[in-house]
């Protein structure tokens, strides 16, 4: 069965300073993953995603995640936070080849990114 | 520009009630989605469309049904409302077809129902 964890509910950041927030998943085959993020009373947003080639993909305001098969991880990282950057972010995985229906979300890390 | 609409932010019914919420998209997707949004738990998905008049039972469908009558619109429907159904309802869509444009999802923002 697949899965997706996200071990932290919260993480403190100081503004300037780098960010990760963990993801790790568990899937039959090669992975799809993604990240998303959800802004105060709005929908999520795709931030990116690894699909197949490099390991190292990079997205949406200065946003990148490493695809780290061997610890199946897949660790969103920022090297200098942003206040704006303050909200609830979303793991998300699916097996290759299966259904677009069968993309499973993590539980969200609330990022709080202080001044 | 994306845009998924969904009918209201703010939803407050009692128990009960037949509810309707509503899921337009502008973007020729032929997957619709709806999730349903409580804390600690992520996103669950309730049912999955992959084209007009199609669904799939995802992973919560007690208690909820669907309805795709036309391609841009996927309407989740409650049959009779109850207290554990309060929560942030989701609409998503992606186009179909191979290769990564299909992987991403263009989420709504959301509908707040609080069933009393």
């Amino acid at each position: 069965a697949q899965s997706v964890a996200q071990p932290e509910d919260q993480v403190n950041v100081a503004e300037g300073n780098p960010l990760t927030v963990k993801c790790t998943y568990s899937v039959s085959g090669n992975p799809y993953l993604f990240w998303y993020v959800q802004y105060p009373n709005r929908g999520l947003q795709f931030l990116l995603k690894y699909i197949t080639g490099d390991n190292l993909v990079k997205g949406s305001y200065g946003f990148e995640a490493e695809f780290n098969k061997s610890q199946t991880s897949f660790h969103l990282k920022k090297p200098s936070a942003l206040v704006s950057d303050s909200a609830l972010y979303f793991c998300a995985v699916r097996g290759k080849g299966s259904s677009a229906s069968k993309i499973i979300f993590g539980s969200g890390t609330r990022l709080s990114i202080r001044p | 520009d994306v845009k998924v609409t969904q009918s209201s932010r703010y939803l407050v019914k009692r128990t009960g009630e037949k509810v309707f919420l509503e899921c337009v998209q502008d973007m020729d997707h032929e997957n619709m989605f709806w999730y349903r949004q409580d804390p600690g738990l992520g996103l669950r998905l309730i049912y999955f469309s992959y084209d007009v008049k199609m669904k799939e039972k995802g992973d919560i469908p007690e208690g909820y049904s669907v309805s795709r009558e036309k391609k841009e619109r996927f309407s989740l429907i409650l049959e009779s409302a109850s207290t554990n159904q309060t929560s942030m309802y989701l609409c998503a869509s992606s186009p179909a077809g191979r290769g990564a444009p299909r992987e991403t999802q263009y989420f709504g923002p959301g509908t707040r129902l609080l069933v009393l």
